[in-house]
């Protein structure tokens, strides 16, 4: 089957740290940008960062609310996407998405979501 | 940063209305639009790019419209399985999606 699968939410502490992952299956993600959105309970979608393909130096870009504590990374290799967060706030309590977006085109795969809950 | 203004945020329509949504950029985006229909509990569903192509499947009621600061979504026929939040989303320079309308049962 085709799809994006994220890992790795769960329960953390404010102040704490964790990291996402996100595993391509039935797909690569050479040639694209992989972008990561957030959803609070009840809200609207928030995007959050992303990484571009190597044909564009792999370049990244934060959401002002997460810059200097996430940081976005990618394995092509293994068809892998991470998204490592740090100094985490109760505000980045949401479920993630990682997305694919074809360079230059459209966003063309979305996961499944998986759920950061940060509280003491 | 481009900001996206979406209205109206809800919508109470009955089956077979004609749905009209509306996205506005607070800066020139040229067709880097896309619009999402997303469901409770799961993840949004690509419905138009490129502020008037189709994605694959999406049934031709739905269509798209606008270039530059205003576009709109337009549901010409409401069915039962579109009551949905729909979300607008610009990629022009990274991403920022509006606000959200939910379109509910009259």
């Amino acid at each position: 089957e085709v799809q994006l699968v994220e890992s790795g939410g769960g329960l953390v502490q404010p102040g704490g740290s964790l990291k996402l992952s996100c595993a391509a299956s039935g797909l690569t993600f050479s040639g694209s940008a992989v972008h990561w959105v957030r959803q609070a309970s009840g809200k609207g979608l928030e995007w959050v960062a992303y990484i571009r393909s190597k044909a564009k130096n792999y370049a990244t870009g934060y959401a002002a609310s997460v810059r200097g504590r996430f940081i976005v990374s990618r394995d092509d290799s293994k068809n892998m996407a991470y998204l490592q967060m740090d100094s985490l706030k109760t505000e980045d309590t949401a479920v993630y998405y990682c997305t694919r977006h074809v360079e230059y085109d459209h966003t063309d795969y979305w996961g499944q979501g998986t759920l950061l809950t940060v509280s003491s | 940063d481009v900001q996206m203004t979406q209205s109206p945020s809800t919508l109470s329509v009955s089956v077979g209305d004609r749905v009209t949504i509306t996205c506005r950029a607070s800066q020139d985006i040229n067709r880097w639009l896309a619009w999402y229909q997303q469901k409770p509990g799961k993840a949004p569903k690509l419905l138009i790019y490129t502020a008037s192509t189709l994605d694959t499947g999406v049934p031709s009621r739905f269509t798209g419209s606008g270039s530059g600061t205003e576009f709109t979504l337009t549901i010409s026929s409401l069915q039962p399985d579109d009551f949905a939040t729909y979300y607008c989303q610009q990629y022009r320079t990274d991403w920022t999606f509006g606000q959200g309308t939910k379109v509910e049962i009259k």
